[in-house]
């Protein structure tokens, strides 16, 4: 079973909107990753938080975590054309030592220009 | 600094033939992923090692996959035989260590015929 689910599944926006999209997991975890991946530049690392972390920010980034709820999102503002792509949360099962990931199904962004 | 570097990039065989993949890391990178992405789902951890030895490879069919990183450096990923099934990309990743930053290779995308 998924440790990482991403809701929506697919998500179509304009161009300057926001776009956010949610990951939730089952178990307790020591960080949780944000990656993108399209086929021009393939999986790429967007942002770490850690267990300890609530909020991170990196330019039009921005990732809360909630581990009450064992949910994270990730919102994208002022969305380009070029932020077209899958989006995944990677956690980590959180067994001691071994920040084992696993990948959520993915959000699949379409930003319209 | 120079990225991961996977190959081949494309491999097309037929089922029960035999086939491997080659990953070479960011140097200086201790902690190295093989993943399998299944087209419109996300990666899946087959195994990963730390310098030269297996963190886990819970996820890898032993019966027909077998991985190696000889020195901590470079790795290999082979299949023996080739299922049907198995057609997909096959990613590799490297990090500085557990549980950070991921950086991911071009993949190799196999079609088992």
């Amino acid at each position: 079973s998924q440790q990482g689910e991403e809701d929506p599944q697919a998500l179509s926006i304009q161009e300057g909107e926001n776009a956010t999209m949610n990951c939730s997991y089952k178990t307790s975890i020591n960080n949780l990753q944000w990656y993108r991946q399209n086929s021009g530049r393939g999986l790429v690392h967007l942002i770490l938080i850690r267990s300890n972390e609530r909020e991170k920010h990196s330019g039009r980034l921005r990732v809360t975590l909630d581990t009450s709820k064992k949910s994270s999102s990730l919102l994208i503002t002022a969305s380009r054309a070029a932020d077209t792509a899958s989006y995944f949360c990677a956690t980590d099962a959180g067994f001691s030592g071994t920040y084992k990931y696993i990948f959520g199904t993915g959000t699949r962004l379409k930003v319209l220009a | 600094e120079a990225g991961v570097a996977q190959s081949p990039r494309y491999k097309i065989i037929e089922k029960r033939q035999s086939v491997a993949f080659w990953c070479n890391p960011i140097s200086g990178h201790a902690t190295l992923y093989w993943y399998q992405q299944i087209l419109g789902q996300g990666p899946k951890l087959l195994i990963q090692f730390q310098n030269n030895g297996v963190v886990d490879d819970s996820q890898l069919p032993k019966d027909r996959f077998s991985a190696e990183r000889l020195k901590g450096v470079d790795s290999t990923l082979k299949i023996q035989p080739a299922k049907l099934e198995d057609s997909a990309v096959y990613l590799c990743a490297s990090s500085r260590d557990r549980g950070g930053e991921q950086f991911f290779g071009p993949g190799t995308r196999l079609t088992v015929l």
